[in-house]
């Protein structure tokens, strides 16, 4: 089956720094990338469906110009958190679509101290 | 607006039991659902993908009913082992290209 990997799968950072994650589709070229949010003990929330070589569409609620989405190729789409604040702690999932499936990555934990 | 709903939250069944997870969706204009298992802190394993003119999709233990008239879904586990322990989410299309809503999900622990 299609392969989507993020990196880094753990991060720590300081309050105020910005942090950048990186989604990859390793076997197949996908226009189309989501990101999703995932709080603890709650489903997974979608934040952005990121096209290749277009900007972001963000869903209700979600700032874009704290949750920085490129999607450069069509093999990888970057998440960053700008500024980031203990309330953006949480995990990470990013997803590559090809045809009707999607494939999901194994997720990013951010802990923001 | 599609919403999700599982029932049960959490589920704990001896080893060796068949079990039932069931997912509803108010919007039944969908052309497909997905099913995907999570374990703790990972990711999302897709277990199977149904699509709106099938009625059931089979693989090894799993099989996945819909009934989109009715707005339901079914995930069928025969012969539980423990390994099966995890979270299971539907994902069912929700407006937009391939825009998807997960339901909350059904936490399952099979007892050895």
């Amino acid at each position: 089956g299609a392969v989507v990997s993020q990196h880094p799968s753990r991060v720590i950072c300081k309050s105020g720094t910005s942090v950048k994650i990186e989604c990859r589709s390793l076997d197949f070229q996908a226009t189309t990338m989501f990101w999703y949010r995932q709080f603890p003990k709650q489903s997974l929330m979608l934040m952005a469906t990121s096209n290749e070589g277009s900007k972001a569409t963000y869903e209700q609620g979600v700032e874009k110009d704290k949750f920085l989405i490129n999607h450069a190729s069509l093999t990888l789409s970057t998440l960053t958190v700008t500024s980031a604040h203990p309330e953006d702690s949480s995990f990470y999932i990013c997803s590559a679509s090809s045809t009707e499936e999607q494939y999901f990555g194994p997720g990013t934990r951010l802990t923001v101290t | 607006k599609q919403e999700v709903t599982q029932i049960p939250a959490a589920l704990s069944v001896p080893e060796g039991e068949n079990l039932v997870l069931n997912c509803s969706f108010t919007d039944s204009a969908i052309y497909n659902l997905q099913w995907f298992r999570q374990d703790p802190g990972k990711g999302l394993t897709s277990l199977l993908l149904i699509q709106s003119s099938q009625r059931e999709q089979t693989s090894g233990r799993l099989n996945a009913s819909l009934d989109k008239s009715s707005g339901r879904s079914t995930l069928y586990i025969a012969a539980s082992q423990p390994g099966d322990s995890a979270t299971y989410l539907c994902a069912v299309p929700s407006g937009g290209y391939q825009k998807v809503t997960f339901g909350i999900g059904t936490k399952l622990q099979v007892i050895p």
